[in-house]
């Protein structure tokens, strides 16, 4: 069974500061997706990774995927305000696309 | 193209009675998918549509749960004989093609009480 483990779970910093959420998986998958969730909102897709070493970088957010380690990353520098969300990542199973997503990361950037 | 719309956004029912909810795609999207989402965790997986044809279903979801994507445009999920544990955040979400991203709309939340 697929399991996907995200940590931290919550994370609260200060604006400036660079820091990054891990996820791991626990079978092979090459395609893993970062959204993320503000509080009462739905989710918004940020990053789509579908091969091992892929890289993707939108602003002050950069994720990657290490299919060999089962490892994606979602790094962030000089953290601001507007970033503070839950974010979430998902790996598809091998079953017809169903994601199984991890617990969230609360991230909270303090002014 | 406004994104995926559902409704209602939200709806209170009495335990024990039958609720139905609403997803309308991206239009040029294929495939459509239910999640729920409980306070504090990620979405779960409920059922999965390509077009009209439902081509997956959570071995976890209960006989009470159905869903719907008749012209395989819109769908429908209900919920019959409603229990207090059904009270969660109901997400549906649609893509174009397997391995792109998909699209989730702002989602219906329910509480039975």
């Amino acid at each position: 069974e697929l399991k996907v483990e995200q940590n931290p779970l919550f994370l609260s910093m200060q604006e400036g500061k660079n820091y990054t959420i891990y996820c791991n998986y626990s079978t092979t998958s090459d395609r893993l997706y970062w959204y993320r969730q503000d509080p009462g909102k739905s989710l918004e897709s940020l990053f789509v990774l579908l091969s091992n070493g892929a890289v993707k970088q939108e602003g002050r957010l950069m994720a990657s995927l290490d299919t060999k380690a089962r490892l994606s990353t979602l790094h962030i520098t000089a953290a601001v305000h507007d970033l503070s969300a839950t974010y979430f990542c998902a790996v598809d199973s091998d079953s017809n696309y169903q994601l199984i997503w991890g617990a969230g990361t609360k991230l909270i950037i303090k002014p | 193209d406004t994104g995926v719309s559902q409704n209602p956004r939200h709806k209170i029912t009495k335990r024990g009675q039958n609720v139905t909810f609403r997803c309308d795609p991206i239009s040029e999207h294929n495939r459509l998918y239910w999640y729920r989402q409980t306070l504090g965790q990620g979405p779960e997986f409920l059922t999965y549509f390509q077009n009209e044809a439902q081509l997956e279903k959570s071995r976890l979801l209960s006989d009470r749960f159905s869903a719907e994507r008749p012209k395989g445009s819109f769908s429908t999920l209900e919920i019959q004989r409603t229990e207090q544990g059904d009270s969660a955040m109901y997400l549906c979400a649609s893509s174009y093609q397997g391995y792109a991203e998909a699209f989730f709309g702002q989602g219906t939340r329910l509480t039975v009480v």
